[in-house]
C-alpha cells in the first residue's frame, strides 16, 4: 500500500512570500492532519480533517494560514505571507476512521527555511 | 499546561542498558495511547499501541496507568539502533492526536 505522500520535500522562501504544500492521504484513509514541527519539539497540531470537514482548526493561525480538502482527499496547506517564524518541518498525516486504537501514518514532511 | 508531557531528556545510555521514558496526559477522557519513534531528520513512525492491560514487544514494554494518566515505556537490552527521539501520543477522543516533545536517547557502545 502506498503511504502518505507530500510535496514538495524542500521549500526555501523569503519572509512575506506565500507557500503551498500538498499531501496525499493514504487511499481510504478519512482523517487528515497537518502538524507543525519544530526542531527538538513534537509535532504541534494546525488541523484536522474528516473527510472534507475541518473539524479541528483551533491551532491554525488563521491571518496567515489556510487549508482545504475539497474532496476528502488530497490537502494544501498554505502559508500567505510567510514569516521567519515560520520555518519548521510540516508533516502530513492520515487514519482510518475506526477503532480508537488505530494509527496515524506520517508522510516525510516538508521542510520550509523562511529567509 | 500541556496535553502531553514526557521527560525531557536527553537519555545517554551504554549498550545493554535498561531505560525507561515517561508520559503523562492531562486528558481523562482519553481513549488509547501510542508510541512513536522519529529518527533524525524523518517522520514519526509507529513503535507501538499502549494497552490498558501492558504490552510486550521483544524488548520494549509499555505501560498504562489510568487513574495516575501515566504511559511509561521500558526498552531492555538498548541497541546503538534504538537511538532515536521517543514520542508519546494520546488520542482524546474523536482521532484527535496529541503528542508530546519527545525524549530523546542515545545509545552508546
Amino acid at each position: 500500500e502506498a503511504g502518505v505522500v507530500q510535496s514538495p520535500r524542500y521549500k526555501i522562501i523569503e519572509k512575506k512570500q506565500p507557500v503551498a504544500f500538498w499531501c496525499n492521504p493514504i487511499s481510504g484513509h478519512n482523517t487528515l492532519y497537518w502538524y507543525r514541527q519544530n526542531l527538538g519539539q513534537g509535532p504541534e497540531l494546525l488541523i484536522r480533517y474528516e473527510n472534507e470537514e475541518a473539524v479541528d482548526d483551533s491551532q491554525l493561525p488563521k491571518d496567515r494560514f489556510s487549508a482545504e480538502r475539497l474532496k476528502g482527499v488530497d490537502s494544501t496547506l498554505k502559508i500567505q505571507p510567510a514569516e521567519l517564524g515560520d520555518s519548521a518541518v510540516y508533516l502530513c498525516a492520515s487514519r482510518r476512521r475506526g477503532a480508537s486504537t488505530d494509527t496515524q501514518y506520517f508522510g516525510p514532511g516538508t521542510r520550509l527555511t523562511v529567509l | 499546561r500541556k496535553e502531553v508531557e514526557q521527560d525531557p531528556g536527553p537519555f545517554n545510555v551504554p549498550e545493554g542498558a535498561t531505560v525507561a521514558f515517561n508520559c503523562t496526559y492531562s486528558n481523562s477522557a482519553s481513549q488509547s495511547f501510542f508510541w512513536y519513534r522519529q529518527d533524525c531528520r524523518k517522520e514519526p513512525k509507529l513503535l507501538m499501541s499502549v494497552y490498558s492491560s501492558g504490552n510486550e514487544d521483544g524488548r520494549f514494554t509499555a505501560q498504562l496507568n489510568r487513574a495516575s494518566q501515566y504511559i511509561s515505556l521500558l526498552i531492555r537490552d538498548s541497541k546503538l539502533s534504538d537511538s532515536a527521539t521517543y514520542l508519546c501520543v494520546v488520542n482524546g477522543g474523536n482521532n484527535d492526536m496529541r503528542f508530546g516533545a519527545g525524549t530523546r536517547l542515545t545509545v552508546k557502545p
